[in-house]
C-alpha cells in the first residue's frame, strides 16, 4: 500500500527558505514521478512541480525561480524547498505520486499534508 | 496557462438524486494523437487530501462508486454523481494534466438538501 507523509517545519519567517520533505512507503520511489501541490487555507489547489525517478524536474512557472524539487532514492524520500517566502505561500503542502499517462502525470496517491504558515 | 472554470460553485441535493458539476477549459484538453483528454476529477472531504476519481476525463480510478462518472471531450467535461449519498458530500475539483502548468478548477461544494 502506497503511503506518503510530509513534513515540515510549520512556521517559517517571511524571506526565509521553506524545507519540506515527503516519507514514501510501500513502494520504491524509484518506480515514478513525485510532486508537490499546495492549498492555501480555505482555497483551491496549485501543483507546484514533479520530478522523475531519474531527477528530471518539472517546475510551475510561476514559482520556477524559487522551487526545487529532489528525490533521495536512498531514503525513499521526496523532498521541495521554496525560498524566499511570503504570506501568500502560507498553505497546505501536500505529495504525491505522479502516475505516468501518456507523457504526463496523474497524481494518484496522496499525503495527509503538511502546514505551513509564513509569518514573523 | 489553461484555465479550468467550474459550475456552480456550490451545489445542494436531496439524497439519492443527481448531481452534476461542470468544467470548462480555457483551451482544448483533447490531444489528438491518442484521442485522449488529459481531464481528471478529484473528492476533498474536510480535513483530508484529493482524491483521485476520474481520469482520461472518463475513467473511473480503482475502487471509486459507479456512482461517480465523468464525460466530456475538448473543453467541456462533467463529473454526475447518480446518486448522491450522505458520504459524497466534499469538494470536487475538476483538473488539467495537460500542459504545464498543470492547473485546477476552483471547486464544487456538494452538500445535503
Amino acid at each position: 500500500q502506497v503511503q506518503l507523509q510530509e513534513s515540515g517545519p510549520g512556521l517559517v519567517k517571511p524571506s526565509e527558505t521553506l524545507p519540506l520533505t515527503c516519507t514514501v512507503s510501500g513502494v520504491s520511489i524509484s518506480a515514478d514521478y513525485w510532486g508537490w501541490i499546495r492549498q492555501p487555507p480555505g482555497k483551491g489547489l496549485e501543483w507546484i512541480a514533479y520530478v522523475s525517478n531519474s531527477g528530471t524536474t518539472t517546475y510551475n512557472p510561476s514559482l520556477k525561480s524559487r522551487v526545487t524539487i529532489s528525490v533521495d532514492t536512498s531514503k525513499n524520500q521526496l523532498s521541495l524547498t521554496l525560498s524566499s517566502v511570503t504570506a501568500a505561500d502560507t498553505a497546505i503542502y501536500y505529495c504525491a505520486r505522479g502516475r505516468s499517462a501518456s507523457g504526463q502525470r496523474i497524481f494518484d496517491y496522496w499525503g495527509q499534508g503538511t502546514l505551513v504558515t509564513v509569518s514573523s | 496557462d489553461i484555465v479550468m472554470t467550474q459550475s456552480p460553485d456550490s451545489l445542494a441535493v436531496s439524497l439519492g438524486e443527481r448531481a452534476t458539476i461542470n468544467c470548462k477549459s480555457s483551451q482544448s484538453v483533447l490531444y489528438n494523437p491518442n484521442n485522449k483528454n488529459y481531464l481528471a476529477w478529484f473528492q476533498q472531504k474536510p480535513g483530508q487530501p484529493p482524491k483521485l476519481l476520474i481520469y482520461w476525463a472518463s475513467t473511473r480510478e480503482s475502487g471509486v462508486p459507479d456512482r461517480f462518472s465523468g464525460s466530456g471531450s475538448g473543453t467541456d467535461f462533467s463529473l454526475t454523481i447518480s446518486s448522491l449519498q450522505a458520504e459524497d458530500v466534499a469538494v470536487y475539483y475538476c483538473q488539467q494534466y495537460s500542459g504545464n502548468p498543470y492547473t485546477f478548477g476552483q471547486g464544487t461544494k456538494v452538500e445535503i438538501k
